[in-house]
């Protein structure tokens, strides 16, 4: 498997433009979480879904933001309207539940810089 | 509130050195904890998991060990390289829905 692929790597926009960030889990798992890493705040967890269902939102900044989880192999998180404090490293990751070691599966990010 | 602190949080050693990276957690009742490594650039991969019932894991040259009781967690590196380099994170999940809680890391650097 490919493991968990993330995209675009790299945006670059300006403030208040809509961003959408796209992930695809790796095959067969269950679980899909979406990640932000700032050097001030670390890694917070944003959302996550279990059989594309969102559990917990609760670490939604606001309401610019929304994910959605069309199908078991796609993912989508938006931001409308963007805003400079948004720019940090997006990641996704997927786990299968039940599984022996319960990991995380981490896709490489994607580093949003708004302008 | 959850919260999880690791010290130091920049190391740099020689090659060949044995270390130890500490980490540490407010509230106990963890279902598990995780080690994770990320390069520069790069997503995070999991290193060792340890379940609240488990004391220690092991893989390879690494050894993660798990005190409940204390709120700490340690990551054991022996023989360290200069391919160990990078940030080491821990993460601790309060039940069964993989919600991780990660610690602001600390940044490795194994000098030749």
């Amino acid at each position: 498997d490919a493991g968990v692929i993330q995209s675009p790597r790299h945006e670059v926009t300006e403030m208040g433009q809509e961003v959408t960030l796209r992930c695809k889990p790796i095959s067969g798992h269950d679980y899909l979480f979406w990640y932000r890493q700032t050097m001030m705040r670390g890694l917070e967890l944003l959302i996550y879904f279990n059989n594309n269902v969102p559990i917990d939102d609760s670490g939604m900044p606001e309401d610019r933001f929304s994910a959605k989880m069309p199908n078991a192999s796609f993912s989508t998180l938006k931001i409308q309207p963007s805003e400079p404090r948004d720019s940090a490293v997006y990641f996704c990751a997927s786990s299968l539940s039940g599984g022996a070691s319960g990991e995380l599966f981490f896709g490489e990010g994607s580093r949003l810089t708004v302008l | 509130k959850q919260e999880v602190t690791q010290i130091p949080a920049a190391l740099s050693v020689p090659e060949g050195e044995n270390l130890v990276l500490n980490c540490s957690f407010t509230d106990s009742a963890i279902y598990n904890l995780q080690w994770f490594r990320q390069d520069p650039g790069k997503g995070l991969t999991s290193l060792l998991l340890i379940q609240s019932s488990q004391r220690e894991q092991t893989s390879g040259r690494l050894n993660a060990s798990l005190d409940k009781s204390s709120g700490r967690s340690t990551l054991y590196i022996a023989a360290s390289q200069p391919g160990d380099s990078a940030t080491y994170l821990c993460a601790v999940n309060m039940d069964s829905s993989y919600k991780l809680i990660f610690g602001s890391g600390t940044r490795l650097l194994v000098r030749p």
